[in-house]
């Protein structure tokens, strides 16, 4: 079966880390960019930041720039994402997808999409 | 930051066409995905690349792109389509950038 899992989720206190992972499996995760998209509470969707497929090139959002750090191990078919200096703002579902393009696109789509982890910042 | 912009909310009747629209600057340039989202679920791709329709999508569900505006469109409208639509353009300008419109929430 074709499926993201996300985990990591949880309270965190304003200025502190969390570290999010996704499990995929059922395709060939080394041919696909991943990336994380978040939605705060009633709110739209928001892009966080992507990985290519051998994890060479990363994007990310300007709020996210230089707080977090997207990873991932091709030999575990994961993913993570680093969030360091957490602020309340952050608090959102934390979605992992991956890109329809294979081996890469300039504009990716996300055709597959985990159930998402939920972060919630606060004192 | 490139903006896209999308009506909050559109109304239709089932068996007709709704039209949900998403407004960028010179969008037509851009290459459009729109997602559908029901409520407490992950969104799903619907149309990609303009028009493209990924597997499993009905053919009901068509986009098109020109000018300042991006359109999707679904015909012979359905209780089922009810949730709420993005559309999302990549923003090279500065880096690779993802971009995604307010929502639309679709009421059948």
């Amino acid at each position: 079966e074709v499926k993201l899992v996300e985990s990591g989720g949880g309270f965190v206190q304003p200025g502190r880390s969390l570290r999010l992972s996704c499990a995929a499996s059922g395709f060939s995760f080394e041919n696909y960019a991943m990336h994380w998209v978040r939605q705060a509470p009633g709110k739209g969707l928001e892009w966080v930041s992507g990985i290519s497929g051998t994890g060479g090139r990363v994007d990310f959002a300007d709020s996210m720039q230089g707080r977090f750090i997207i990873s991932r191990d091709n030999a575990k078919n994961s993913l993570h994402l680093q969030m360091n200096s957490l602020r309340p703002e952050d608090t959102a579902l934390y979605y992992c997808t991956k890109d329809i393009h294979n081996y890469g696109s300039e504009i990716p789509a996300f055709d597959l999409w985990g159930q998402g982890t939920l972060v919630t910042v606060s004192s | 930051s490139y903006v896209l912009t999308q009506p909050p909310s559109v109304s239709v009747a089932p068996g007709q066409t709704a039209t949900i629209t998403c407004a960028g600057d010179n969008i037509g340039s851009y290459t459009v995905h729109w997602y559908q989202q029901e409520p407490g679920q992950a969104p799903v791709l619907v149309v990609y690349d303009d028009s493209d329709r990924p597997s499993g999508i009905p053919e009901r569900f068509s986009g098109s792109n020109s000018g300042d505006t991006a359109t999707l469109s679904i015909s012979r409208v359905e209780a089922g389509d009810e949730a709420a639509y993005y559309c999302q353009v990549w923003d090279g300008t500065s880096g690779r950038r993802g971009v995604f419109g307010g929502g639309t929430k679709l009421t059948v």
